[in-house]
């Protein structure tokens, strides 16, 4: 079965650069669409974008000027980096796997992994 | 942006007791809903798809209804497995928006 599995630095100092892979394994990223989504320590949860095996991408408006979601498929990996971060940005980093086997939702989700923006 | 409201934010409830939850769309959303529980320190979990329809390998206790901006969640019987935060989720419009979560507690 298909499990996911992030990956990246867990202290991000204010302004630079948050960037994570998500490892998918059990399955090709060559189907469906992979997302990221993140939650506040003691809150909701945010959609950040996904993008689709292709290339073909879409972000959370909010967070769109600063996003960059990329997948490559040789390594079966989907990437996510965050520019300019700051304290509002710490949170823990979910990949998921959307519009699997039910066209909207996300059906397979990575453990997550926790980012905090601290200098 | 689709504003999804759940309520209670909260709730406490006795093993074996029917627990409901409701979601709140900001505008029609025909039956693109979905249901997820997150317990503590876990990534959340997919229950209920498309309103209505039970996600594989997921307890026939749980059980989703509704069509439109007015959704329920309901667990039939409250087990202590089932301590948890629940979150609804629609896919109608870009950007995908969650509700803010209602936890569930034993009393």
């Amino acid at each position: 079965h298909v499990q996911l599995q992030e990956s990246g630095p867990g202290l991000v100092k204010p302004s630079e650069t948050l960037s994570l892979t998500c490892t998918v394994s059990g399955g090709s990223i060559s189907s469906y669409y992979w997302s990221w989504i993140r939650q506040p320590p003691g809150k909701g949860l945010e959609w950040i974008g996904y993008i689709l095996y292709s290339g073909s991408t879409n972000y959370n408006p909010s967070l769109q000027s600063r996003v960059t979601i990329s997948a490559d498929t040789s390594k079966n990996q989907v990437s996510l980096k965050l520019r300019s971060v700051t304290a509002a940005d710490t949170a823990v980093y979910y990949c998921a796997r959307y519009g699997g086997h039910s066209e909207g939702a996300f059906d397979v989700w990575g453990q997550g992994t926790v980012v905090t923006v601290a200098s | 942006d689709i504003q999804m409201t759940q309520s209670p934010s909260s709730l406490s409830a006795s093993v074996g007791d029917r627990v409901t939850i409701t979601c709140q769309a900001s505008q029609d959303i025909s039956d693109y809903l979905n249901w997820y529980q997150q317990k503590p320190g876990k990534a959340p979990k997919l229950l209920i798809y498309d309103a209505s329809n039970l996600e594989a390998g997921v307890t026939s206790r749980f059980s989703g209804s509704g069509s439109g901006t007015d959704f329920i969640f309901t667990i039939s019987s409250l087990q202590p497995e089932d301590i948890a935060t629940y979150f609804c989720q629609q896919y109608d419009n870009l950007p995908l928006t969650f509700g803010g979560g209602t936890k569930v507690e034993i009393k």
